[in-house]
């Protein structure tokens, strides 16, 4: 069974970096499309970017500017990076599995809640 | 506005079924993109319900099944139980966006 975990700083000041790891057990990273989501209080999941197994990135045009995935160096691992954060972007952040094109999201971390405050 | 687009609230009693709809468009659901619905329980991730519009995963019970028809698509739940209390989202793709989007989600009340 494929888990997905999600770890980092829950407390990020204004223009700071957001910087989240999710730890991948159970299974490969290989073929798939790791994904970053977003669901701010009382809101709508909103779909942050993904980063293939081979490292090809796309990221949603409206944080395209903002946002970095990359996999980790432990292979099992990948990360999100959110700079000059706002109190806009105070959300609780999952990490998911996509297999590519219009597949689903079929694997969820249980999400990390970020605030930014100072 | 949601791109696509559900109805905030829906309930129904135990037993009974309900519909939640999900409205989109002609770059997302009428351009042929797949639909997917997710579960979200109470301070829990969301979780793949119906995918590719009418497939249930694996452990899902067969009192859910979806549909789509052109911009539109549907998530019938039929037998209603408790637990079936949650938040519930679509989720397409939308080609004008270039970006994987959710629908407002629907809150479901077991009366």
């Amino acid at each position: 069974q494929v888990q997905l975990q999600e770890s980092g700083p829950g407390l990020v000041k204004p223009s700071e970096t957001l910087s989240l790891t999710c730890t991948v057990s159970g299974g490969s990273i290989s073929s798939y499309y790791w994904t970053w989501i977003r669901q701010p209080p009382g809101n709508r999941l909103e779909w942050i970017g993904y980063i293939y197994y081979s490292g090809s990135t796309n990221y949603s045009p409206s944080l395209k500017s903002r946002v970095t995935i990359s996999i980790g160096t432990s292979k099992n691992q990948f990360s999100l990076k959110l700079n000059s954060v706002t109190a806009a972007d105070t959300a609780v952040y999952y990490c998911a599995r996509g297999s590519g094109g219009t597949q689903p999201f079929d694997y969820w971390g249980q999400g990390t809640l970020v605030t930014v405050s100072s | 506005q949601s791109v696509l687009t559900q109805p905030p609230s829906v309930s129904g009693v135990p037993g009974q079924g309900v519909t939640i709809s999900c409205t989109g468009s002609s770059s997302n659901l009428g351009a042929g993109y797949d639909l997917h619905w997710y579960q979200q329980l109470p301070g829990t991730a969301p979780k793949l319900l119906i995918y590719t519009n009418t497939n249930r995963p694996s452990g899902v019970p067969d009192r859910f099944s979806g549909s789509k028809s052109g911009t539109s698509a549907s998530l019938a739940i039929t037998g209603l139980q408790a637990e079936d209390e949650a938040d519930y989202y679509c989720q397409s793709y939308d080609s004008s966006l270039s970006v994987w989007v959710f629908g407002g989600g629907t809150k479901l009340t077991v009366l």
